[in-house]
């Protein structure tokens, strides 16, 4: 069955920092999302690609963060200059279009760590 | 603001008994419903979708939906150990964006 996959499992990095999350969404999806989940928190969202622009983004994702589908498979994640707050679980998801298409499938995650 | 409510829980209930899950939303025009779970330290699992308003099986599982009282439900007939996990509600906008509730935490008793 297909699946999203994300790399690295885990990152650890130094504030100030830049990080890239990476993601591959399932191959014949189109909309492409990021989410991120403090520890113990809610699933909150970041923002959601389509037709390689974004089509909506929360008050979360600032001027630090920015989205790019480089090629045809992956869809990645940058962070600019890490905070010590941008410490959590970062998931990728990816859905169909059109009616019936909407649900996300999320991949296993990326732990980002900021010291 | 649009919120999505869930009971924090714990929810704790015996193998084999049924376990009743429930979420509010604010924003009337929300189409789509979506009941994931998730274990600790992993990814929502989706359960089940709803779309329209009454109820929808899935083995075990059982949504329901009631637009005009914004409100969803999940119940799971025959719980089993396997099912303790946090599950999570989620509500679709019209812009394809989720919005999650924090999470029922389900514990069924061996």
């Amino acid at each position: 069955e297909p699946e999203v996959t994300q790399t690295p499992s885990h990152q650890v990095t130094q504030m100030g920092q830049e990080v890239i999350l990476r993601c591959v969404p399932i191959s014949n999806h189109l909309y492409f999302y990021w989410y991120r989940q403090i520890l113990g928190q809610k699933v909150e969202f970041l923002v959601s690609f389509y037709n390689n622009e974004i089509s909506e983004k929360s008050e979360i994702f600032d001027d630090q963060f920015s989205v790019e589908r480089p090629d045809g498979s992956n869809f990645t994640l940058k962070i600019r200059s890490t905070k010590l707050e941008d410490s959590a679980m970062y998931f990728c998801a990816s859905s169909g279009a059109g009616e019936g298409q909407e649900t996300q499938y999320f991949g296993p995650g990326t732990r980002l760590l900021v010291l | 603001q649009k919120e999505v409510e869930q009971n924090s829980g714990p929810l704790s209930v015996p193998e084999g008994a049924i376990a009743s899950l429930n979420c509010t939303y604010s924003d009337r025009v929300s189409q789509s419903f979506f009941w994931y779970r998730q274990y600790s330290g992993k990814s929502p699992e989706l359960i089940m979708s709803i779309y329209s308003n009454g109820d929808k099986e899935d083995g075990r599982f059982t949504a329901q939906l009631n637009k005009a009282s914004q409100y969803v439900s999940l119940l799971i007939r025959d719980s089993q150990p396997s099912d303790s996990a946090t599950y999570l509600c989620a509500v679709m906008n019209t812009g394809n964006q989720f919005y999650f509730g924090t999470g029922t935490s389900l514990t069924v008793i061996p």
